[in-house]
């Protein structure tokens, strides 16, 4: 089956700096990358559209400008979280679309700001 | 998209069919519904969608009520390694899914 994989698998980082997470398709092109968030025992909240080429479109709420998504191939898609606090640790999880019915999951980025 | 509801958690006998229920009164007709489940810390996995008619796949069978307001995921054969949160979502076909809380089904030996 198609494979999504993210990186790094868990980061820690201070308060007030940016981390990076990236997202690929291993094995497909996906046109569009989604990125969610999981708070602990709560369920995915869609954060951002992204399609390759063009802007991400954010959900309500999200902060475009603290969330910086860049798509720039086919196969990667990466997530900067800006001035990092503690409130944003979280489970930050990819997909990518093979088709409109079929989400691939990436495995997931733990992200402590301490 | 439309809003799902399910139970908040489920429990099967290892072997034993597990059917697990969600209502989505309001879906609108382009909607699809679809399944996904999410094993403890990893991502969800697609597991099977449908628009009107029952599917099948490999994984699980899908049976959508007539009037669509309500549909039950079915895995014949439940094991251990089914145990995780089940996600019923109804959408459309931007992709954009919009997860609920689920329900947790736990596979007992």
């Amino acid at each position: 089956g198609a494979v999504v994989s993210q990186h790094p698998s868990r980061v820690i980082c201070k308060s007030g700096t940016s981390v990076k997470i990236e997202c690929r398709s291993l094995d497909f092109q996906a046109t569009t990358m989604f990125w969610y968030r999981q708070f602990p025992k709560q369920s995915l909240m869609l954060m951002a559209t992204s399609n390759e080429g063009s802007k991400a479109t954010y959900e309500q709420g999200v902060e475009k400008d603290k969330f910086l998504i860049n798509h720039a191939s086919l196969t990667l898609s990466t997530l900067t979280v800006t001035s990092a606090h503690p409130e944003d640790s979280s489970f930050y999880i990819c997909s990518a679309s093979l088709a409109f019915y079929e989400q691939y999951f990436g495995p997931g980025t733990r992200l402590t700001v301490t | 998209d439309a809003k799902t509801t399910q139970p908040t958690s489920m429990d099967c006998a290892e072997g034993r069919a597990a059917n697990l229920p969600c209502n989505h009164s309001t879906i609108s007709g382009n909607e699809y519904v679809y399944w996904y489940r999410q094993i403890h810390s990893q991502g969800p996995q697609y597991i099977i969608h449908g628009l009107k008619n029952n599917e099948t796949n490999e994984m699980a069978s899908l049976i959508i009520t007539e009037d669509r307001k309500s549909s039950t995921l079915i895995l014949p054969h439940a094991t251990l390694r089914d145990t995780a949160v089940y996600y019923c979502i109804a959408g459309g076909s931007q992709g954009n899914l919009i997860f609920g809380k689920g329900t947790k089904l736990s596979v007992k030996p």
